[in-house]
């Protein structure tokens, strides 16, 4: 069964940073690319970025709102994506999600909540 | 990069169709057959229910169905059932590596 498990989110204030864990189990990780997905409460999905494989050079993208704070990147011997999030806004605040590309978003994680607030 | 839209709400009786309208632009949704189709209940991770335009994973009813013309994607949503309330989202490829997500439409069965 493909499983993704979120992990790290927390309480953290403006300015600070956090890194967010995705483990994985249940298929080949490293044959895997890898996103990142964001929703604030009551709000709708925001993709984040990806991450692709050792075969595609590990390349990664991330979404222009984040881009030069957040940081995506993965240790294929752990199965784990990770998700580095440096100076943090109150407009984080929000589920995030690791999710498998497999035809699509074809598997989703439970989600960790962050919460940015002093 | 904007996100695609959708109407907010869409409503049905059971057994009806209902069909959820996702619009973008050449550089995403029309430029790409990558569009993929999301169901959320409250609370829960969003599951995957269309993806490649029209294409259903397994295990998901023939009920649900996708298509494309021009820069509009469209879920619909045949013989309506309880189960079937919950938020939807659509995602494309847009190009540069990225994707983005539709502003979500919340199914209401009547």
């Amino acid at each position: 069964e493909v499983q993704l498990v979120e992990s790290g989110g927390g309480l953290v204030q403006p300015g600070g940073s956090l890194k967010l864990s995705c483990a994985a189990s249940g298929f080949i990780f490293s044959g895997s690319t890898i996103h990142w997905v964001r929703q604030a409460s009551g709000k709708g999905l925001e993709w984040l970025g990806r991450i692709r494989t050792k075969a595609n050079t590990y390349a990664t993208t991330h979404a222009e709102t984040v881009k030069g704070r957040f940081t995506i990147f993965r240790d294929d011997s752990k199965s784990t994506a990770y998700l580095q999030m440096n100076s943090l806004k109150s407009e984080d605040t929000a589920v995030y999600y690791c999710t498998r590309e497999f035809l699509a978003h074809d598997s989703w994680g439970q989600g960790t909540l962050v919460t940015v607030s002093s | 990069q904007s996100a695609l839209t959708q109407p907010r709400s869409v409503s049905g009786s059971p057994g009806q169709s209902v069909t959820i309208s996702c619009t973008g632009t050449s550089t995403d949704v029309g430029g790409y057959n990558y569009v993929s189709w999301y169901q959320q209940h409250p609370g829960k991770a969003p599951k995957l229910m269309i993806y490649a335009v029209t294409e259903r994973p397994s295990g998901v009813p023939d009920r649900f169905s996708g298509s494309k013309s021009g820069n509009t994607a469209s879920l619909t949503i045949s013989g309506l059932q309880a189960e079937d309330e919950a938020d939807y989202y659509c995602c494309s490829f847009a190009g540069s590596d990225t994707d983005v997500f539709g502003t979500g439409t919340e199914v209401t069965v009547l």
